[in-house]
């Protein structure tokens, strides 16, 4: 019974190709995230949904393009990948973003490896 | 550049003492305050969350928020074996309109039996 789940778990691909990556919350939350892990375990925020629309845009290069179909699905798509896209992908919901339903819960990674 | 700061560790106490895991953050208009741990290679998984200035128990786990000299701790009681883990340490910013969390480095903490 998987709240935040993430497709692929594993991801290795050459250097120049395009990927997506597939996330699904069942919480029923309003709020979806897409944070990245680098090798030094730092992890960082990259995108913020709520119901479907772009809350933040933390100065991502722009070959990462995040979709979100409806507010139970955040999707992010990476074109021309590069050596240091290289990490551990998260997926995060909340219930939503204002305060309140504030806790984020996060999906089991996505491991990309750029050779 | 609002930043969070954790020693990185490894943090290394036996098994039954108190582990106690500390944060820094650089803003005093800082809203929420939150410990995940996370296992090795596994995701975060939230423990506690603060809200305002004093001690918050959860079984185990004491969180300590002291907002003047802006840091955040985590005690952890009566360690176990299992507590050995990386902790995260992150802030929400007050004036954030989107719920954005800013993690620290993270502590590892090594419970040794």
């Amino acid at each position: 019974d998987t709240a935040v789940s993430q497709t692929p778990k594993y991801l290795v691909t050459q250097m120049g190709n395009d990927k997506s990556i597939k996330c699904e919350q069942n919480l029923g939350h309003d709020t979806m995230y897409w944070y990245k892990q680098d090798s030094k375990k730092f992890l960082k925020i990259m995108f913020s949904y709520n119901n479907k629309e772009l809350i933040i845009n933390e100065t991502v290069p722009n070959r990462f393009s995040p979709k979100s179909p409806d507010k139970a699905h955040l999707n992010l798509h990476i074109n021309s990948l590069e050596l240091g896209d290289s990490a551990v992908y998260f997926c995060a919901s909340s219930q939503n973003y204002r305060g309140g339903g504030e806790t984020q819960y996060f999906g089991p990674g996505t491991r990309l490896l750029v050779l | 550049q609002k930043e969070v700061e954790q020693n990185s560790g490894p943090l290394s106490v036996p098994e039954g003492a108190i582990a106690s895991l500390n944060c820094t953050y650089s803003d005093r208009v800082s809203q929420s305050f939150f410990w995940y741990r996370q296992y090795s290679g596994k995701s975060p998984e939230l423990i506690m969350s603060i809200y305002s200035n004093g001690d918050k128990e959860d079984g185990r786990f004491t969180a300590q928020l002291n907002k003047a000299s802006q840091y955040v701790s985590l005690l952890i009681r009566d360690s176990q074996p299992s507590d050995s883990a990386t902790y995260l340490c992150a802030v929400k910013w007050g004036h954030n309109a989107g719920n954005m969390l800013t993690f620290g480095g993270g502590t590892r903490l090594m419970v040794k039996p």
